[in-house]
């Protein structure tokens, strides 16, 4: 089955440190994009980074870059998004998603991130 | 840097009615790199239209979109139950790289 699985809710304080994952299967993680799109309650969709798999080639959006780090493991056909400082304005739901000619095609469940004191 | 405005931002219809909802960008977008989500409550965004008006494998033809240049629309020709949702506009090629739209609610009148 084609899917991306994402590891679960994280719950944790201003100035930690986090790494969420993105587990891909059913298609071949070294030749598509992979991508985090962000989501604060109530808000619409944002759009953080993507990367290639293939040679680690990655792409962020100009309002993201700086604040979170994408990575790719393809050993494990995995994609990471990490903060090296957590803010409570990091609280968000965190899709991953393959992007595919353009456009996310395939998208994760999400993995909600609460950062509070 | 590249906007996407849609509008209207909710639009109370009621099952079996049109729904038509628009995308505007404030530079010109490729119809190929324009495409639309679905988003239900609690679940992640659905792929719905791509290159503009390309319907995503398994949904219903009564989903069509249109447009070029600065102006995009999506239609619903018939609203059902299950299409009450928040759909959004989404561009790639412009700066920055990929952006969405702010949303349409699409609410049960």
């Amino acid at each position: 089955e084609v899917q991306l699985v994402q590891s679960g809710a994280e719950m944790k304080k201003p100035g930690e440190s986090l790494k969420i994952s993105c587990k891909a299967s059913g298609y071949s993680f070294t030749t598509s994009w992979i991508g985090w799109v962000r989501q604060m309650p109530g808000k619409g969709l944002e759009w953080l980074a993507i990367i290639y798999p293939g040679n680690s080639d990655t792409r962020y959006s100009p309002s993201f870059q700086g604040q979170v780090t994408i990575s790719a493991d393809s050993s494990i056909s995995t994609a990471y998004l990490q903060w090296s400082s957590l803010k409570a304005s990091d609280t968000a739901m965190y899709y991953c998603a393959r992007h595919t000619h353009w456009y996310f095609d395939l998208w994760g469940r999400g993995s909600l991130v609460t950062v509070s004191s | 840097e590249i906007v996407l405005t849609q509008s209207p931002g909710t639009l109370s219809l009621s099952p079996g009615e049109r729904a038509t909802l628009s995308c505007r960008a404030s530079q010109s977008v490729s119809t190929s790199y324009l495409a639309w989500y679905q988003q239900k409550p609690g679940q992640a965004p659905r792929l719905l239209i791509y290159a503009a008006s390309s319907r995503a494998t398994g949904i219903p033809d009564r989903f069509s979109g249109s447009g070029s240049g600065t102006d995009f629309t999506l239609t619903i020709s018939r609203l059902e139950p299950e299409d009450f949702a928040v759909y959004y506009c989404q561009q790639y090629g412009s700066s920055p790289l990929l952006s969405f739209g702010g949303g349409t609610k699409v609410e049960i009148k």
